[in-house]
């Protein structure tokens, strides 16, 4: 099965910066990576699909990209809605697997 | 709108079943995979089990194979998961989330209902 390995687990950032999270697969994915926001209490929303396709309605401060195996994740100009743990998930497989999350904090 | 809404989830003896329900509305169901997600409290996420639009195909998680089984009537646009046998560590909210293809392969989800908690505990 293809292992998802997200980095960091936990990031601390203020309101403006801009901020990375990798996502690493065990095997190459080609393009097949979505992004997701989650919030305390709520569903997951997706936010990237195919690795750099920004899912409609979705502010453009959010970008992806990569393909293989190494895949990032980045906000630029943090915004206080952003804080929230996000998740990456490959889908080139039947095997679906999701990373294990980062968490995005106020610093 | 698309909209989807689960419900089923409860609190439940190890060894029972427990049957989650999910009701989609506002896109044509049959043309879409569905699948269940799990949160356990506190942990990331786990896909739990995956159908095509016609039901003719599955996919499931290790952890739930032979336990669990996925369908979905078409004609109701109603998605199911019949847990058998549950255990404490299958603790967790389920989500029910819409697949972007027809087949099983190849899907990211979205979007999600608001999920429903099923508790395994004596």
């Amino acid at each position: 099965d293809i292992q998802m390995t997200q980095s960091p687990s936990t990031l601390s950032a203020s309101v403006g910066d801009r901020v990375t999270i990798t996502c690493r697969a065990s095997q190459s994915i080609s393009n097949w990576l979505a992004w997701y926001q989650q919030k305390p209490g709520k569903a997951p929303k997706v936010l990237i699909y195919k690795a750099s396709s920004l899912e409609s309605g979705v502010p453009s401060r959010f970008s992806g990209s990569g393909s293989g195996t190494e895949f990032t994740l980045t906000i630029s100009g943090l915004q206080p809605d952003d804080f929230a743990t996000y998740y990456c998930q490959q889908y080139n497989s039947y095997a679906y697997a999701f990373g294990q999350g980062t968490k995005l904090e106020i610093k | 709108e698309v909209q989807i809404l689960e419900s089923g989830g409860g609190l439940v003896q190890p060894g029972g079943s427990l049957r989650l329900s999910c009701a989609a509305s506002g896109f044509t169901f049959m043309d879409y995979a569905m699948t269940w997600v799990r949160q356990a409290p506190g942990k990331g996420l786990e896909l739990v089990s995956l159908i095509s639009s016609t039901g003719g195909t599955t996919f499931y998680a290790d952890s739930v194979k032979g336990r669990f089984t996925i369908s979905r009537d078409n004609s109701k646009n109603t998605l199911y998961l019949q847990m058998n046998s549950l255990r404490a560590d299958d603790t967790a909210v389920y989500y029910c989330a819409k697949g972007q293809r027809t087949a099983v392969t190849n899907n990211w989800f979205d979007p999600w209902g608001q999920g429903t908690l099923v508790t395994v505990s004596s």
